[in-house]
């Protein structure tokens, strides 16, 4: 069974600064992972994914994250907080099967951008 | 390309109704999946159809269901509607057929069911 885990419910930064996002996963086969985020009344719009290739993934919006697999752990970064980036960010893992495709949700992280 | 739309976007209904929920995928994407999101459970997986036959499934009540039509548009079915099925429902497409798990799903702007 796959589970994951985003270690923060809420995470508040100042404009310009760095943001980092913590998530652990489990997973039984090789994972995939991706990042969504969720701005208010939206549906989710993804950030990045991780396939196997490199590990460390960029995405849209200046976004990254690494993959670690002895840590299982997929953090998300970003250099710089811009006001846009206020909003709920996801940490899903998919394992793909025979039986189709499957997303198991994180429990969110809320960020808040302060100026 | 068109992304996923969802329709209707918000709906009040009373319980003990039933509903329906429409879904169109992005042209060409063949597998269509459906997830409740709530404040206390989160973001859910309800079930997943694929070449209009489901192939994956949750832990909800048979109260839900789904089909897909040829043209890989979906509906989602809640019979019998409690307070508890108020939620936000996410319809998401992919293209269905992958290697290792890589299939990336798209999702919509979601309807937004109120129960009274």
């Amino acid at each position: 069974a796959q589970s994951v885990t985003q270690l923060d419910s809420h995470v508040s930064v100042s404009e310009g600064t760095p943001v980092l996002l913590r998530c652990n996963y489990s997973s039984s086969y090789s994972p995939s992972l991706f990042w969504y985020v969720q701005h208010p009344n939206k549906g989710l719009q993804l950030l990045l994914k991780y396939t196997s290739a490199a590990t460390l993934v960029k995405g849209i919006n200046g976004f990254e994250a690494e993959f670690k697999k002895s840590e299982t752990s997929f953090h998300l970064t970003k250099p710089s907080a811009h006001m846009s980036d206020a909003a709920e960010y996801f940490c899903v893992v998919s394992e793909w099967k025979a039986a189709g495709n499957k997303l198991t949700f994180g429990g969110g992280t809320r960020v808040l951008v302060k100026p | 390309k068109a992304g996923v739309t969802q329709t209707p976007r918000y709906l009040i209904k009373t319980r003990g109704q039933q509903v329906t929920l429409s879904c169109s995928p992005i042209s060409g994407h063949r597998s269509v999946s459906w997830y409740q999101q709530t404040p206390g459970q989160g973001l859910q997986f309800l079930f997943e159809y694929f070449s209009e036959t489901q192939r994956n499934k949750g832990n909800f009540p048979g109260r839900f269901s789904g089909r897909q039509f040829s043209n890989s548009r979906s509906e989602m079915n809640v019979s019998t509607l409690e307070l508890g099925d108020s939620a936000l429902y996410l319809c998401a497409s992919s293209l269905g057929e992958t290697v290792l798990g890589s299939d990336t799903q798209y999702f919509g702007p979601g309807t937004r069911l109120t129960v009274l």
